[in-house]
């Protein structure tokens, strides 16, 4: 089946520390990824969706030049949260779409195992 | 307006039936999704219904769609302990094309001995 790898699982850094999320897709190609973040006991909120070779598109406020996103080739998408500050720390999920589409319902998307990121 | 609304808490004795319930708004979902999350990593779909369907069966998990009153139902027989997790309901409004999934706030489901 289609896998998504994401690294790191879990990044502890320091308060002012630019930390990058990679994401995989390991057997397929992926036109689009989505990266959302995750409180504790929350829901995922989309932050953007990043399509490959163009600007990834944010979501209402999140804010691009706090989380940059790269999606250079068909198989590899980067979050960086530049100057991470405490508040950041969250738990950050990627997720990718196969590049065929389709009009079938099952795995829109498909999800990597997330990053947890805590900054101190 | 787009949202997903769950109970957050269930809880199970083993080997009786879960039944988890979500509401959407969006008239225009053309899919609707269960996904489950294990402690500390991502989402594994479960199993998704078309919204001109009103029932869809896979092994232990039935879901029930209401789309008059816009009310998905996902209901787990035989919940054992590797059940234990939280679970989302999300909908895929047709205005995001592809792309774009609304998901709930998850319900955690607690299975007991």
């Amino acid at each position: 089946g289609a896998v998504v790898s994401q690294h790191p699982s879990w990044v502890i850094c320091k308060s002012g520390t630019s930390v990058k999320i990679e994401c995989r897709s390991l057997d397929f190609q992926a036109t689009t990824m989505f990266w959302y973040r995750q409180f504790p006991k929350q829901s995922l909120m989309l932050m953007a969706t990043s399509n490959e070779g163009s600007k990834a598109t944010y979501e209402q406020g999140v804010e691009k030049d706090k989380f940059l996103i790269n999606h250079a080739s068909l198989t590899l998408s980067t979050l960086t949260v530049t100057s991470a500050h405490p508040e950041d720390s969250s738990f950050y999920i990627c997720s990718a779409r196969h590049r065929s589409g389709g009009t079938v319902g099952n795995q829109p998307q498909h999800f990597g195992d997330g990053t947890r990121l805590s900054i101190l | 307006g787009e949202d997903v609304e769950q109970s957050l808490f269930l809880s199970v004795r083993e080997g009786d039936s879960s039944v988890i319930n979500c509401t959407y708004t969006d008239s225009s979902s053309t899919y609707l999704y269960w996904y489950k999350q294990e402690p500390g990593a991502g989402l594994q779909l479960l199993t998704y219904i078309f919204s001109n369907m009103d029932m869809k069966q896979d092994q232990r998990l039935t879901v029930l769609l209401n789309k008059k009153d816009k009310h998905l139902s996902l209901r787990i027989a035989d919940t054992q302990t590797g059940d234990s997790a939280i679970y989302f309901c999300a909908e895929r409004p047709l205005s995001g094309g592809y792309n774009k999934l609304i998901f709930g706030a998850g319900t955690r489901l607690a299975v007991h001995p």
